[in-house]
């Protein structure tokens, strides 16, 4: 098993421009969710989906967009890039809500928006 | 919404000796804490959970306590070691019907061979 899998590694924008992060994960799991971690921030909440075609908003939502059409992807898009979005990206899946189950984290996404 | 406190953002320690990180959450119904340990450019990694009906939890040299009460809980490292050295987060659930998690600004531990 690959695990919780992301692209691009990293990845510079410009104000402005779209985009979207890529997550999978091949372990047959129902939860998934983006975080952001900024320095001195801890990690905080963006989207997450308790399963295919369900999606809710977590702490930071505004200026991304998610949609869940398969269990095993979960897309991340930035509509119009800020420099205050300029941060590293976290994907996590789990059995079931991270309540109840570990939750994995992918390898993570650096991006810099200028 | 749940807020999470954690203490302190940085700690030092020589090798050997113990580390203690505090964490305080501000909603009562959580009832669900894990740890999670991050090394330099790597993903968080759960290294240890606790749930509102235990009061502490051990795994070889780490523990969790867990004062619902004073609504604090608290990692514990024993005999720390230089591969021990890294950031640690916790985390508290968010009720009202969400799987959702809280987490703190994380501690950088530095041990010290």
């Amino acid at each position: 098993n690959a695990g919780v899998t992301q692209t691009p590694k990293f990845q510079v924008l410009k104000t402005g421009q779209s985009m979207t992060l890529q997550c999978a994960q091949d372990m047959n799991h129902e939860y998934m969710s983006w975080y952001r971690q900024d320095p001195g921030m801890g990690l905080r909440l963006i989207h997450y989906s308790v399963g295919a075609g369900i999606t809710d908003q977590g702490e930071v939502p505004n200026g991304y967009n998610v949609s869940r059409s398969t269990t095993e992807d979960f897309p991340l898009r930035l509509l119009s890039a800020a420099p205050s979005q300029t941060s590293v990206y976290f994907c996590a899946s789990s059995t079931a809500g991270p309540l109840y189950n570990e939750q994995f984290f992918g390898p993570g996404t650096r991006l810099t928006v200028l | 919404g749940e807020n999470v406190e954690q203490h302190p953002s940085t700690l030092s320690v020589q090798e050997g000796d113990s580390a203690v990180i505090k964490c305080t959450y501000s909603d009562s119904a959580s009832n669900y804490f894990p740890w999670y340990k991050q090394e330099l450019g790597k993903r968080p990694q759960l290294i240890i959970d606790i749930r509102s009906n235990v009061g502490e939890k051990k795994d070889q040299r780490i523990a969790v306590t867990l004062n619902k009460t004073a609504k604090h809980f608290s990692l514990h490292i024993t005999e720390t070691q230089p591969e021990d050295s890294a950031v640690y987060f916790c985390a508290a659930s968010i009720q009202g019907g969400s799987e959702k998690l809280v987490f703190g600004k994380g501690t950088k531990l530095t041990v010290n061979p």
